[in-house]
């Protein structure tokens, strides 16, 4: 069965530009998160969507990025006017409905976009 | 100050060792993810435990949470053990987003 699929899998653009990666997630997930691991820093949280509930935003660094999930599926994530500090592999996790009464459940990652602003 | 905390940060271990990566964690969080990551960066989830223990192969995962405190232990280790373990805790308030560790970097030499 297919996994988690990002793309690009590689993007270089230039300062100022924008930039759209993009995750499919497992069929059936309704959980999907997106993280971020830059160069010599561990990884972080960005957002979280789940089922049709409002995303939790909490983790996005500034307000040039932004990230949508349509029809519950593919999810989209834009940073705008990039700067150099954004080069980083952006994750992508996808789950089953987790907490409450349901329990945890485990993340299933993507391979990641590797992003470099020059 | 992360709410998980790892050690250690590099581990270089022979062929056929026994491994052990710690990992500590806050107030909030109610279960942990062990994660590896192989150079080129894809993760997989090893385990994700919130008591007890869990076996998979060569490798275990325990976790103790009265002292909040979590370990991976691998037995036997091979050199394509060599990667980056990650501990990452998910928190008790219901969004099941993960914290990480800042990881360890595991070594084996044949």
């Amino acid at each position: 069965g297919a996994g988690v699929s990002q793309s690009p899998s590689n993007k270089v653009t230039e300062k100022g530009k924008d930039v759209e990666l993009r995750c499919d997630p497992i069929s059936g997930h309704t959980a999907l998160y997106w993280y971020r691991q830059s160069l010599g820093q561990g990884l972080e949280f960005l957002i979280y969507f789940q089922g049709n509930s409002a995303p939790d935003k909490s983790g996005l660094p500034s307000d040039r990025f932004s990230a949508e999930r349509t029809g519950g599926s593919v999810s989209t994530l834009t940073i705008q006017r990039t700067q150099q500090e954004d080069s980083a592999v952006y994750l992508c996790a996808s789950s089953l409905a987790g907490g409450g009464q349901g329990g945890h459940q485990p993340q299933h990652f993507g391979d990641g976009t590797r992003l470099s602003i020059l | 100050k992360n709410e998980v905390e790892q050690s250690p940060q590099n581990l270089t271990a022979q062929e056929g060792e026994f491994i052990t990566i710690n990992c500590s964690y806050s107030v909030g969080i109610s279960a942990l993810h062990w994660l590896q990551q192989h150079p080129g960066g894809g993760i997989v989830s090893l385990f994700m435990l919130s008591s007890g223990k869990k076996k998979h192969g060569r490798l275990i995962a325990t976790i103790n949470i009265q002292e909040k405190h979590s370990s991976l232990h691998i037995t036997a280790s091979h050199p394509r053990d060599s990667a980056v373990y990650i501990c990452a805790g998910i928190t008790i308030f219901g969004n099941e987003k993960l914290t990480f560790g800042t990881g360890t970097r595991l070594t084996i030499i044949p």
